[in-house]
């Protein structure tokens, strides 16, 4: 079964910072069929279901904004917000869709400093 | 807009089968472009994906939960359903179904709609 080991368990950032979340995972999730890694980042806020913001690894769903940015390959991988804002306060999961058991990363929580 | 909806009792005693439904509104779950999903998270703490089904019969679940769980499709209804059997209070979370749009059979973009969820609680 795959892991996925999410650091740090949270953090805080002042308004405007950049904040970076890393994903690990016990094994490779890169599809060599169509050469993508099938991991993809949420955004989750109290009471709400998670939000898909990153897919296959480093492309951003529609609608979402530009700060936020995937990447990485194989096992490691990397979710950045730029320039935070007081609406990205959150907790950040990352999941990958490779093989089952499909599998959550145990979640980052991004605070404002 | 495809819309998700689960549906279930919010109380389940010990030992008892927990049973909730899924509704898919604004789009067919008969087809072969998705498969479907669920997901629970404890409160306070993070998301543990249960199992998925295809329309096609195929499902695949968690071992974690130990044979406990079916999933199955109504395609008159549009909907799909999970059954976790034999539950204790470390079965108490908010339960969410979800969608996964596939290509070639593959999932792409992971799981990119959402229900809102229901909270379950195992309790006597």
């Amino acid at each position: 079964d795959i892991v996925l080991s999410q650091f740090p368990d949270s953090l805080a950032v002042s308004l405007g910072e950049g904040a970076t979340i890393t994903c690990k995972s016990s094994q490779s999730v890169f599809h060599t069929s169509n050469n993508k890694n099938f991991l993809s980042w949420y955004q989750q806020k109290p009471g709400q279901p998670p939000k898909l913001l990153i897919y296959w690894a480093s492309t951003r769903e529609s609608g979402v904004p530009d700060r936020f940015s995937g990447s990485g390959s194989g096992t490691d991988f990397t979710l950045t917000i730029n320039s935070l804002q007081a609406e990205d306060v959150a907790v950040y999961y990352c999941h990958q869709y490779y093989s089952v058991p499909l599998a959550f990363g145990g979640g980052t929580k991004v605070e404002i400093k | 807009q495809v819309q998700l909806q689960e549906s279930g009792p919010g109380l389940v005693k010990p030992s008892q089968t927990l049973s909730l439904t899924c509704t898919v509104s604004g789009g067919s779950i008969n087809n072969n472009y998705y498969y479907w999903s669920w997901v629970r998270q404890p409160a306070g703490k993070g998301l543990e994906w249960i199992g998925r089904l295809y329309t096609s019969g195929t499902t695949n679940y968690n071992p974690s939960l130990n044979g406990r769980v079916t999933m199955s499709a109504d395609t008159s209804k549009n909907q799909f359903s999970l059954s976790l059997t034999s539950v204790t209070a470390a079965d108490t979370a908010v339960y969410y179904c979800a969608r996964t749009p596939l290509f070639d059979w593959l999932p792409i973009r992971g799981i990119d709609v959402w229900g809102q969820g229901t909270t379950v609680t195992v309790s006597s």
